[in-house]
């Protein structure tokens, strides 16, 4: 069965802090990870991951994928209160069928 | 570019009932993905339709259903609700073609079961 587990679960730290969310996944068929902000309402698109090794990054926001050893990190640099959400990583399988499995997501609170 | 809409926003129900939610994606998306998030389970994949053609299906009775249009606006429905049928139900959109894209939330339609 598609499994993808994130940690932690939750997490508090003060503004101004480096925070580092994990995500492993076994999903067959796997094609690529994508990682999603959820505040009040929708998801909110992150990153897509396809390629092993690659870095994207957007401003304090990076976020990496290893296919071999199945996971992928999601790193924030300098919180802001602003960031606080669920962070959701979600396995994509195969080319065109868009079907995402997601993890339990991680809570992220950050203190002023 | 106007995102996913999703109507309606909240909906009461009582078991036995019958409802049907609606998903406009983004302007050109042809692929709508439909997932019900909830506090135990997390969000969980229904089914995904491209082309008006049901591609995938997760595991979720029969009294989950759903179709998309010609103008690739989906619904869902849910036939004899059940308490555990409350959730927030969430659509999402994507172009659907060959080159992986992502998909894109709507904000979702939040059903509560009396």
């Amino acid at each position: 069965e598609d499994k993808v587990v994130q940690s932690p679960l939750s997490l508090v730290v003060h503004e101004g802090d480096t925070v580092t969310l994990n995500c492993s996944y076994e999903v067959t068929n796997f094609r690529s990870l994508l990682w999603y902000k959820q505040e009040k309402k929708a998801p909110t698109f992150l990153f897509m991951l396809t390629s092993s090794g690659i870095e994207k990054k957007s401003g304090r926001l990076s976020s990496i994928l290893d296919k071999k050893e199945l996971f992928s990190i999601l790193n924030i640099t300098a919180t802001q209160t602003g960031d606080s959400a669920v962070y959701l990583c979600a396995g994509q399988i195969i080319q065109g069928a868009q079907k995402l499995v997601f993890g339990q997501g991680t809570r992220l609170t950050i203190n002023p | 570019k106007a995102g996913v809409t999703q109507t309606p926003r909240y909906l009461i129900k009582t078991r036995g009932q019958q409802v049907t939610l609606s998903c406009s994606p983004i302007s050109g998306h042809r692929s709508v993905s439909w997932y019900q998030q909830t506090p135990g389970q997390g969000l969980q994949f229904l089914f995904e339709y491209f082309s008006e053609t049901q591609r995938n299906k997760g595991n979720f009775p029969g009294r989950f259903s759903g179709r998309q249009f010609s103008n690739s606006r989906s619904e869902m429905n849910v036939s004899t609700l059940e308490l555990g049928d409350s959730a927030l139900y969430l659509c999402a959109s994507s172009l659907g073609g060959i080159k992986d894209q992502p998909q894109h939330f709507g904000d979702g339609t939040r059903l509560s079961i009396l």
